[in-house]
């Protein structure tokens, strides 16, 4: 079964909102990885977390790992049109190579 | 760099019919991945490579399909016979060190099976 849950599975805002994705994981990781995959396109590599506390940021989207490496949240900033989209998380266990992906959150941005 | 590259972008087939999907991973990444993403069940591993050689194939879902990766450069996801259920998004997607970083992935390859 599903071992990585994200939430929420949609989101809309109004653009200039902010908007928060939340994964969460039954088991610790060793990474955590971010992809945001626009409407008919690929997912797209954003960011890997690896220490426990870990906070990047890349312009107005904030990543964080948790203490217990079990969580990670992904934050935008005064959204905008262009980031509309589906953000994936993906999470591999400390026993395993493969990647275990969340179903992703949707979000959808009116202007 | 052109990326993954994979084809065909579309394919119709009518049940029955094999398929054969390609793939071309980025120069000098070691590690090659095969997916498939529907809306009800998310982005599915079916099978990875490290430096050509098949690790885990857990997920390809029964022996109607099929992979192969002959050399770095060139892999082949088959379908035989397809069936209406195989209809989904399959994605190919490379990395390095032995796919512990990040993916890039390809366009997809969109299986519509009549």
């Amino acid at each position: 079964g599903q071992q990585v849950m994200q939430i929420p599975q949609y989101q809309h805002v109004q653009e200039g909102e902010d908007f928060t994705t939340y994964c969460n994981s039954s088991t610790t990781l060793s990474n955590i990885q971010w992809y945001k995959q626009r409407p008919g396109g690929h997912p797209v590599f954003l960011i890997q977390l690896v220490k426990s506390g870990e906070v990047k940021k890349q312009k107005r989207l904030t990543f964080q790992f948790g203490e217990a490496k079990k969580n990670s949240s992904l934050h935008i900033t005064a959204t905008q049109t262009t980031d509309v989209g589906t953000y994936f998380c993906a999470g591999r266990k400390v026993d395993n190579r493969k990647l275990i992906w969340g179903l992703g959150t949707s979000l959808a941005v009116n202007p | 760099d052109a990326g993954v590259i994979q084809s065909p972008r579309h394919e119709v087939t009518e049940m029955g019919q094999e398929v054969t999907l390609r793939c071309k991973p980025i120069s000098g990444h070691n590690s090659l991945f095969w997916y498939r993403q529907t809306m009800m069940r998310g982005l599915e591993l079916l099978i990875y490579f490290n430096n050509n050689v098949p690790i885990d194939d857990s997920g390809m879902p029964e022996d109607r399909f099929s992979a192969k990766m002959p050399n770095a450069s060139f892999s082949t996801l088959k379908i035989q016979p397809s069936e209406p259920r195989d209809s989904a998004v399959y994605f190919c997607a490379s990395s390095t060190h032995q796919g512990l970083s990040g993916y890039t992935f390809g366009s997809g390859t969109r299986l519509t099976v009549v």
